[in-house]
């Protein structure tokens, strides 16, 4: 089966503007988690989707916000962006009761 | 304070043979989980093993194995038989409280391994 798809692989963005990153699940999985990842603060985690709900937040300013469809299709917006922002966006889904989470290859973010 | 300590930045290992990667973790909660990912150059997080906190047996993989000592609180992952294709980047996570509820995993920095032929 299809694993989960982050599109677009690399963006560069400049320092003010917004970028909208996107993750399809393995099909059947309600559950969408965002990390980002960058040299100085390792894996940290964003939010989590279930069911087009968050259901968990990490400790991210508000310009970091997302959403999840019906179809648990899920979005990530940055607003305002920030040099601090260049960084590798990840998403996981995973399914309930399972305790594995499977990734995408990330989106890699760069501020200018 | 560190909820996921990775002590060794970087580790080498002759092709062949194994090699261990330290996790220690903190927690007070009694129903946590522990897991290994990989991550090559190409930036993808590959699941490699997990360990329950309930789980009676070290948890085994292939070549993978999880060396897990509860009481120290420590979850190493030991690879048998190292490849060149294991040369990357290795993560232990944990997420803690039940996997109904909550999906956050909290990252250790990560060990980076080098496979020397």
């Amino acid at each position: 089966k299809a694993g989960v798809t982050q599109t677009p692989r690399y963006l560069i963005k400049t320092r003010g503007q917004q970028v909208t990153l996107s993750c399809s699940p393995i099909s059947g999985h309600r559950s969408v988690s965002w990390y980002q990842q960058t040299p100085g603060q390792g894996l940290q985690f964003l939010f989590e989707y279930f069911s087009e709900t968050q259901r968990n937040k990490g400790n991210f300013p508000g310009r970091f916000s997302g959403r999840q469809f019906s179809n648990s299709r899920s979005e990530m917006n940055v607003s305002t962006l920030e040099l601090g922002d260049s960084a590798l966006y990840l998403c996981a889904s995973s399914s309930s009761g399972s305790y594995g989470y499977t990734f995408g290859s990330g989106t890699r973010l760069t501020v200018v | 304070a560190q909820k996921i300590t990775q002590t060794q930045p970087g580790m080498f290992v002759q092709e062949k043979e194994a090699v261990t990667l330290d996790c220690t973790y903190d927690t007070s909660d009694p129903s946590y989980g522990l897991f290994w990912y990989k991550q090559p150059s190409s930036g993808e997080m590959i699941f490699l093993i997990y360990q329950g906190s309930y789980d009676q047996q070290n948890a085994t993989e292939g070549r993978y194995s999880l060396n897990f000592q509860k009481a120290r609180k420590s979850a190493n992952l030991v690879i048998s038989a190292s490849q060149l294709g294991d040369s990357a980047m290795y993560f232990c996570a944990m997420r803690e409280g039940e996997a109904g509820n909550n999906r956050k995993l909290i990252w250790g920095l990560g060990t980076s391994l080098a496979v020397n032929p």
